[in-house]
């Protein structure tokens, strides 16, 4: 069964702090990942998606990088700001099909 | 530019109630999808349309319906709610590749007592 797992669940990290979250799949065959920042009564909003050949991608502060090997990546957001408070979603699709594999989530939130 | 409009935003249905919840994008994107999202789960694909006159079953489509009404329109209909709909429902649209990001609404809140 295709699988998205993250951790950790939540974090509080102080602003301007770095954090790095992490997702691991077993999702076969691999198509890309996306990473996914969603305010809280939003809609998930894209923030990087990586194909096989792609190792890293950034998007302003938020850097993600992709292992296929080990299939795992992670976001790494820089210098954080309050603004960075959400839950952040990594997906994965399989070259089968459109239907995308959803992580439940990292809860961020960034304090003062 | 509004992107995917979902609505409405809050809803609440007495079970066995029908109701259709209503979606468009004005990114001419051919596919489009509706997902619900429940606490402690990812979101889970509910049906799809790749273009107009075309839909899919997703992982959970039982107990909904759906239509693509035209190539902007895609709607969820439940035609006899139950208390384990209440859920929160997202529709969103893509271009055309599978690398294409999805572009989500802000979701519609729906209570069913």
């Amino acid at each position: 069964k295709n699988q998205v797992e993250q951790s950790p669940q939540s974090l509080i990290i102080l602003e301007g702090k770095n954090c790095t979250l992490q997702c691991n799949y077993t999702v076969s065959p691999f198509s890309n990942l996306r990473w996914y920042k969603q305010d809280t009564g939003r809609g998930p909003v894209s923030l990087t998606i990586m194909t096989f050949s792609e190792n890293t991608k950034s998007n302003g502060r938020y850097t993600a990088t992709l292992d296929a090997d080990t299939k795992q990546s992670s976001l790494h957001i820089t210098a954080s700001q309050l603004s960075d408070s959400a839950s952040y979603i990594c997906v994965v699709s399989a070259l089968s099909g459109y239907a995308l594999n959803f992580g439940k989530g990292t809860s961020l939130l960034v304090t003062p | 530019n509004a992107g995917v409009t979902q609505t409405p935003k809050f809803q609440v249905l007495k079970t066995g109630q029908s109701m259709t919840l209503q979606c468009a994008q004005d990114m001419n994107h051919n596919s489009m999808y509706w997902y619900r999202q429940d606490p402690g789960m990812g979101l889970r694909l509910i049906y799809y349309s790749a273009s107009e006159g075309t839909t899919d079953k997703g992982e959970v489509p039982n107990g909904y319906n759906v239509s693509r009404l035209n190539k902007r329109e895609f709607s969820l209909r439940l035609e006899s709610a139950a208390p384990s709909q209440t859920s929160v429902y997202f529709c969103a649209s893509s271009g055309q590749g599978a690398s294409q990001p999805q572009h989500f609404g802000d979701g519609t809140r729906l209570s069913i007592l």
